[in-house]
């Protein structure tokens, strides 16, 4: 149950888009299309922003997109906003009823 | 409105006990899968443990057989027994709810937390 890597940091400016990725093994983000991702703002609870791999609840901006390569997912946020400061988390669901999240990424908007 | 809000944080000292809550209302807690997940202090988010709408229980390894996950479907509440806790359990504790689409494409309803400090 080894967290997932994603990196520490990435920034971007307004209006610009950016990439975060996630990455896993073949046991967790290799072997289901179930990662999920998350943002959360200083002091508050993490808010689902994918599911399913790609999938963006109701009431989500279609500025958030993910996808999924081997054992590697990614999160992009386009259109950068001063609001999407935050950190990201992504989870894998791991397998034997387990899931597994990465270590977390900041987002700051410059 | 779908929410849940948890309680029962607090501080412990090392080896002692504390039993978490989560108090759903919008919701039937016994018919979701429902998971509790930590965060420590300036660190990530970690997932601890998981029950099924069938009741099946399931853990991390770091808390596995110090820590029970139960519910009280009267009460429509979620729990969190902590026994032999331990410095590095110390962090906010977090209830949450599984999709209602599949189970496990991810967690739609978190609660703002409680927070646990293992501390002499």
């Amino acid at each position: 149950q080894s967290a997932l890597t994603q990196p520490a940091s990435v920034s971007g400016s307004p209006g610009q888009s950016i990439a975060i990725s996630c990455t896993g093994t073949s046991s967790d983000v290799g072997s289901y299309n179930l990662v999920s991702w998350y943002q959360q703002h200083p002091g508050k609870a993490p808010r689902l922003m994918i599911y399913e791999g790609s999938k963006r609840p109701s009431g989500v901006s279609d500025r958030f997109s993910a996808s999924k390569s081997g054992n590697t997912a990614s999160l992009t946020i386009s259109g950068l906003q001063a609001e999407d400061e935050a950190d990201y988390y992504c989870c894998s669901y791991a397998g034997s009823n387990t899931w597994v999240f990465g270590g977390g990424t900041k987002l700051t908007v410059l | 409105e779908v929410q849940v809000v948890e309680s029962g944080g607090g501080l412990v000292q090392p080896g002692g006990s504390l039993r978490l809550s989560c108090a759903a209302s919008g919701f039937t807690v016994s018919s979701n899968f429902m998971s509790w997940v930590r965060q420590a202090p300036g660190r990530g988010l970690e997932w601890v443990s998981v029950i099924h709408s069938g009741g099946s229980t399931y853990y991390a390894d770091s808390v596995k057989g110090r820590f029970t996950i139960s519910r009280h479907n009267s009460e429509n509440t979620l729990y969190l027994q902590m026994n032999s806790l331990r410095a590095e359990d110390t962090a906010v504790y977090y209830c949450a709810r599984h999709t209602t689409v599949s189970y496990y494409y991810g967690l739609d309803v978190w609660g703002q937390g409680t927070t646990v400090t293992v501390s002499s």
